[in-house]
């Protein structure tokens, strides 16, 4: 079935250093690719998304490409700051009939140091 | 934006007795809500899927008695838990997606309910 799997966390890394998270997928046809993000306490946010093969999603300085090839949807920022400490979780939703269903990694938590 | 909201935002109730959970979307229709549940440190859970004017279809392994959801406008979907117990304690989150959107696919989700059961 649809899966996603994102690495473990937490991730800490210091302010202004270079952040990727990865994440890869399983799915048959052609989903569409998301990361959200939660900060604590507080429900998902949509950062971005690639809705087909070779798209890239930007948002606020974080950038993913959708590779087909790979399965993979790798989340990158060049400079990362204290306020993007939170939990990024990536998700699928799958082509076809269960479009509306969303599959999500396991979430990998971002701690930014000063 | 699309606008989900979710009542309340924390609850705190005493075993055996019922909570009821309402998501609403604000600013567009959603004839599709879903709901979710996140453990602690955890990723999210699909429980359900809600369609309006119809009955709820349920994940496996959860317990449709337990965790009751009624769709009855195309802005409002409630989930109940029923006869709660501690381990039912956990973070509701529920989602919608935006018709308007046409394919777009993108589900707002909104702030979540974090229910604790004493």
């Amino acid at each position: 079935g649809d899966s996603v799997t994102q690495m473990e966390g937490p991730v800490t890394l210091s302010e202004e250093a270079f952040l990727t998270i990865n994440c890869t997928y399983t799915a048959t046809g052609y989903p569409s690719l998301f990361w959200y993000v939660q900060y604590p306490g507080e429900g998902l946010q949509l950062l971005l998304k690639a809705t087909k093969a070779d798209d890239k999603g930007s948002n606020k300085g974080f950038e993913a490409t959708y590779r087909k090839e790979t399965t993979s949807f790798h989340l990158e920022k060049g400079s990362v700051q204290v306020s993007d400490s939170a939990v990024y979780f990536c998700a699928l939703s799958p082509s076809g009939d269960n479009f509306n269903k969303f599959y999500f990694g396991s979430g990998t938590k971002l701690n930014v140091k000063p | 934006g699309a606008v989900v909201s979710q009542h309340p935002s924390w609850v705190i109730c005493k075993s055996g007795t019922s909570v009821k959970i309402e998501c609403r979307s604000l600013d567009f229709q959603a004839t599709t809500m879903f709901w979710y549940r996140q453990f602690p440190k955890q990723s999210l859970m699909l429980m359900a899927t809600s369609n309006e004017g119809s009955k709820a279809t349920y994940e496996q392994g959860v317990e449709k008695d337990k965790f009751l959801i009624n769709h009855a406008s195309l802005t409002l979907s409630t989930l109940t838990v029923t006869s709660a117990h501690p381990e039912d304690s956990s973070f509701y989150i529920c989602s919608a997606r935006d018709q308007r959107q046409g394919g777009s696919y993108e589900q707002y989700f909104g702030p979540g309910t974090r229910l604790t059961v004493t």
